[in-house]
Parts: structure tokens; sequence; C-alpha cells
């Protein structure tokens, strides 16, 4: 079925960069796009972009584009999401979600437990 | 502000239905298919609906989606306290170009 493992809490001054992997485990890596979505306290979702997991390919949110970073390592079959001149508007839960594959974007079947990323001074 | 529109809240007692709208624009709802998730507290959100009505394996059957023009709904049939839960819509939007979520609805059940 498949599992997404994220790293740990991050605490970070403002202007600094906070970067968050996302491993896959038990399913075919490259099958499947990853996307980010982050959630701020009390606040909805955010998209912030897919990567391809099979060709390195990358899409992101018009509100991210310069500032977000996606890469990936096949051999680790691992995601990760880069976030610089953070801001305390940052301050989210950011998550890793699996792309259902099917053409159908936005549908995340499956999602990493979440990450605590605080920008405070 | 969410491009989405939700209810902030919705409540039931047991037993009830209970249904939670969404509402968009022709850029979004009105031009792709809807998609609902289910956060319950603590948790990472779970997708519930997509296709406007299809539920993946695993999801109870009281859960119903719609979609009508530029709105959409989820209808929980004979909601339960396990339900209680933040819900969030979302769809795809070709003005934006990029997924779009509502604000969530609190679900108290």
């Amino acid at each position: 079925q498949g599992q997404l493992v994220q790293s740990g809490a991050e605490v970070k001054r403002p202007g600094a960069s906070a970067k968050v992997s996302c491993q896959a485990s038990r399913y075919t890596f490259t099958d499947h796009y990853i996307h980010w979505v982050r959630q701020a306290p009390g606040q909805g979702p955010e998209w912030m972009g897919w990567i391809n997991t099979y060709n390195g390919d990358k899409y992101f949110a018009r509100s991210f584009q310069g500032r977000v970073t996606l890469t990936r390592d096949t051999s680790i079959t691992t995601v990760y999401v880069e976030l610089s001149g953070l801001r305390s508007g940052d301050t989210a839960t950011y998550f890793c979600a699996r792309d259902r594959g099917k053409g159908d974007i936005g549908v995340f079947d499956l999602w990493g437990q979440g990450t605590e990323v605080i920008v405070s001074s | 502000q969410s491009v989405l529109t939700q209810p902030p809240s919705a409540s039931g007692t047991p037993g009830q239905r209970v249904t939670i709208s969404c509402s968009g624009s022709s850029s979004n709802i009105g031009s792709n298919s809807l998609i609902w998730y289910q956060r319950l507290p603590g948790t990472a959100p779970k997708l519930l609906i997509y296709l406007n009505n299809q539920r993946p394996s695993g999801v109870p059957d009281r859960f119903f989606g719609s979609r009508s023009g530029t709105s959409g709904s989820l209808a929980i049939s004979g909601v339960q306290s396990e339900d209680e839960a933040d819900y969030y819509c979302a769809t795809w939007d070709d003005s934006v170009g990029g997924v779009v979520f509502g604000g969530g609805t609190k679900l108290t059940v």
C-alpha cells in the first residue's frame, strides 16, 4: 500500500532555509509523483508543487516559485523540499503526498506524517 | 483566503445526515473534478472522495460526494462520533495553475 516517512520538526530563524525529507517505501517509488502541501495553524492546506520521481521534472505553485526547491534521490527513494528566505508566515506543518497517478492532479492517496517548521527569531 | 469556500463548522447528532458544501468558480470546480479529504485530530489528511463521487477502498459507504456547476458537497449519511474531524475540498484551478483547497469545515458530532 505504501508509506511516506518525513524528517523531524525544525525551528528556523527568519531568512534561513529549511529542508524536509520524505522517504517512500512499500511501493514503486518512480510510479508516482510526490507533492508537497503545507498547512498553517488554523488555515486550510496550501499546495506547493510536485516532483516527477521518475525523471525529476518539477512544477511549482506560483506563490512559491523562486523560493522552493524540490529534489529526489532515487537510490534511497527520498524526496526533499527546501524553502528559502523563511518568514513567520512559513510556520506550518509540511506534508509530502503521493499522487494517485491516474491523471487526476490533486488526488493524494498517501500522505507523510507531517513535519512542523517553526520560523521564529 | 482559500480559493474554495467552505462553511467553517458543521454539526450533527449520531445517525443524522450531515452535508458540507464547497463553492468555487468556473476555473476550478466548474471544470475539474472535486476531491475531499478528512483530517482527524493529530493526523495527516486522508483521501475520502475523488472524481467527485468515488470512494477509495476502505472509505465507508456513508460518505457521498457530488458536484454541480461551480459547487459541490460532501454528505455523511448516518454520521458517527468517529467522523468528528476537519474536512477539506480540493481541485485543480486552471487560472491559478495549481491545486487549490477549501479552508476546511470542522465537523462536530
